[in-house]
């Protein structure tokens, strides 16, 4: 019940395209829901957050999206770019734990 | 401003060794996180501290594995007789005040366990 499922493993996506990653989880608990960019070498970085009481919140071209029934959160990237080639990591939290997804690799062509 | 800093970044051990990771966290924060992540996979959660004190260690993996925070600012992330098994980055994070803080992590120690 303390896991967060995410989806997909990698990502290859064109340049200018939308990149969509899923997660999902089971603990009704959880009410904090942050995104992690990590590039090669790197700590993660918070790159988008959001709470359960709104449906989706934007941030440039970045957006998080929340379906608090189905237990869903997913990270829509608008435009993609070569610089957006990281890993991105789902999280939630109930308390300080944050529980991470396993990550989604993303590949951004020009 | 200095962000999380952790050392050594690297530290190549052998089995049965004890090793001590430190955390330096940015000034002021009060919140401080271990966590550990394997190859390819997110962070998993350790221990945290608000201040000195060690609120939840839920994560920590056996007995041979402590942590402290004497004075509420430095961490040290101990693994007593180390094992192959414990080979992994180990990152530290810290926020200023907690649950649904932002948490900024460090570049991680790197540990192999020969």
């Amino acid at each position: 019940q303390q896991q967060v499922k995410q989806s997909p493993q990698s990502l290859i996506v064109q340049k200018g395209g939308i990149s969509i990653i899923n997660c999902a989880y089971e603990n009704t608990a959880f009410d904090y829901f942050p995104w992690y960019q990590q590039f090669p070498g790197k700590g993660p970085a918070l790159l988008i957050a959001i709470r359960p009481d709104v449906s989706e919140k934007k941030e440039g071209r970045f957006t998080i999206s929340f379906n608090k029934s189905a237990k869903q959160f997913s990270l829509h990237i608008m435009d993609s770019q070569p610089g957006d080639s990281a890993t991105y990591f789902c999280a939630a939290s109930a308390t300080d734990k944050l529980i991470f997804g396993t990550g989604t690799r993303l590949q951004v062509f020009p | 401003g200095a962000g999380v800093s952790q050392s050594p970044r690297y530290k190549v051990t052998k089995r049965g060794q004890d090793v001590a990771l430190r955390c330096d966290p940015i000034s002021g924060h009060v919140s401080l996180y271990w966590y550990r992540q394997a190859l390819g996979q997110g962070p998993e959660f350790l221990t945290y501290f608000n201040y000195e004190a060690q609120q939840d260690k839920s994560g920590l993996p056996n007995d041979r594995f402590s942590a402290e925070r004497p004075e509420g600012s430095i961490s040290t992330l101990t693994i007593q007789r180390t094992e192959q098994r414990d080979s992994a980055m180990y990152r530290c994070a810290s926020s200023l005040t907690g649950y649904k803080e932002t948490q900024y992590f460090g570049p991680g120690t790197r540990l192999l366990v020969l």
